[in-house]
């Protein structure tokens, strides 16, 4: 059962364009939502994250929406650089006691920015 | 500071056969999490340390994973003995978890170990 969803397996932009990926979730107890990006033989960076008492955390070209009613969230990047071109996981966190905040990732969105 | 770093990058063993993993998370982080990526599914939890002590083992798959945190310090996943299904990315990270602090809740990951099993 997969508590984290992202349905897409790959989108592809144009350089300057804005790119949005999307991920769907099922528990609502969740506490925070992370994204991580992913190159290839390296682990998951950390990129941005929402605490789930928000609806929006903007960090430069990244803008991260929480719409909690519909469990779902989104990424986006704008404008898009040929650097951004990575695997994207979602990531919710819950607090499983103390200090575990273990994480539930989707499988992944690979994104590939085209000059 | 150096990042999370994961020893060896790539093993290859034959089914039955013993392997041991290593991680060294970010010096000071007490928090420390083991994680694995099967080929085609998504990255899941295996277990979470804090300093020497499980906290968290209920993604263990099953008896044949051993996780050691000696001293609080660098981990070791044993995988005794290693099946087929056992094949994929293991990754460790790492958090430094204080009351108050901006993102405690974020890890730090080190670049995996891919584990094969023959």
């Amino acid at each position: 059962d997969q508590q984290v969803k992202q349905n897409s397996p790959s989108l592809s932009v144009q350089e300057g364009r804005i790119s949005i990926l999307n991920c769907d979730y099922t528990n609502s107890m969740f506490d925070y939502f992370l994204w991580y990006k992913k190159y290839p033989a390296e682990g998951p960076t950390f990129l941005i994250s929402i605490s789930s008492i928000k609806d929006k955390n903007e960090d430069g070209r990244f803008t991260v929406f929480l719409n909690k009613s519909a469990k779902h969230l989104s990424l986006h990047i704008v404008p898009s650089q040929p650097g951004d071109s990575a695997v994207y996981f979602c990531a919710a966190a819950v607090n499983s006691g103390g200090s575990n905040y273990k994480l539930t990732f989707g499988k992944g969105t690979l994104l590939t920015v085209n000059p | 500071e150096a990042g999370v770093t994961q020893f060896p990058s790539h093993s290859v063993i034959e089914k039955g056969q013993t392997v041991t993993l290593r991680c060294d998370p970010i010096s000071g982080h007490d928090n420390l999490y083991w994680y694995r990526r099967v080929m085609g599914k998504e990255i899941k939890f295996l277990l979470h340390f804090v300093k020497e002590s499980k906290q968290d083992e209920s993604g263990m798959p099953n008896n044949r994973f051993l996780a050691e945190r000696t001293g609080g310090t660098y981990s070791t996943l044993k995988v005794q003995p290693a099946e087929l299904e056992d094949s994929g990315v293991y990754f460790c990270a790492s958090s430094l978890y204080r009351q108050g602090a901006i993102r405690f809740y974020e890890q730090y990951f080190g670049p995996g170990t891919r584990l094969t099993v023959t």
